[in-house]
């Protein structure tokens, strides 16, 4: 089964408009990390942000911000003012508490192209 | 503080042969993983090494191997190498093996066979 769910393969957002990438997860351990990175074409996966699951609060980092519903399992990523430099692949993943497999799962990724 | 670092960028093999990448993990970073990541199979975990041990191995054949040295810089190494080989190969470093501990990644090495 999937664990990490992103939806949309691609989208598109005019500069300086906020956008909202989706992602919902599966998991039944209580502990477990959500990240978002994103992936120019260069091919480098920069770390954008971090939620994990006994946060109360929403992460935000910056443009980037986090959605967290944690009943609704689901970590949206939403990128406020977007620029041009934000034209890239988005990935969600989770990292899972329990055992000893520490792996990062991942979602397909979300195509952003970001329009001028 | 520099980042991950990966060597080479980009490497061309052919079938048959083997090949080594390597990776220099954040200075104090201790944990060191790898991904491949393909256009059909997505990102896909190879190994992760902790204090020079091998914590964790995804779903590859044996051709794919790798270590962790003792200053925690690591490298795999894939023998026999088949076309399907072909990928983006990541490298990732975080500081511990806490479920909360961010993963940050070089800039990867693009490996092509013929």
């Amino acid at each position: 089964a999937q664990k990490i769910t992103q939806t949309q393969p691609g989208m598109f957002v005019q500069e300086k408009e906020a956008v909202t990438l989706d992602c919902t997860y599966d998991t039944s351990d209580p502990s477990y990390g959500l990240f978002w990175y994103k992936q120019p074409s260069s091919g480098e996966m920069i770390f954008l942000i971090y939620q994990g699951s006994y946060d109360q609060q929403n992460a935000t980092e910056g443009r980037y911000s986090l959605n967290f519903q944690k009943a609704r399992k689901s970590a949206n990523l939403v990128i406020s003012a977007s620029q041009l430099g934000d034209s890239a692949m988005y990935f969600c993943a989770m990292r899972e508490g329990g055992g000893n497999n520490r792996k990062l799962i991942w979602g397909l990724g979300t195509s952003l192209a970001v329009n001028p | 503080k520099a980042g991950v670092t990966q060597t080479p960028r980009y490497l061309i093999k052919t079938r048959g042969q083997q090949v080594t990448l390597s990776c220099s993990p954040i200075s104090g970073h201790r944990s060191v993983s790898w991904y491949q990541q393909t256009p059909g199979q997505g990102l896909q975990f190879l190994f992760e090494y902790f204090s020079e041990t091998q914590r964790n191995k995804g779903n590859f054949p044996g051709r794919f191997s790798g270590r962790q040295f003792s200053n925690s810089r690591s490298e795999m190494n894939v023998s026999t190498l088949e076309l399907g080989d072909s990928a983006l190969y990541l490298c990732a470093s975080s500081l511990g093996r806490a479920y909360n501990s961010p993963l940050h990644f070089g800039n990867g090495t693009r490996l092509t066979v013929t």
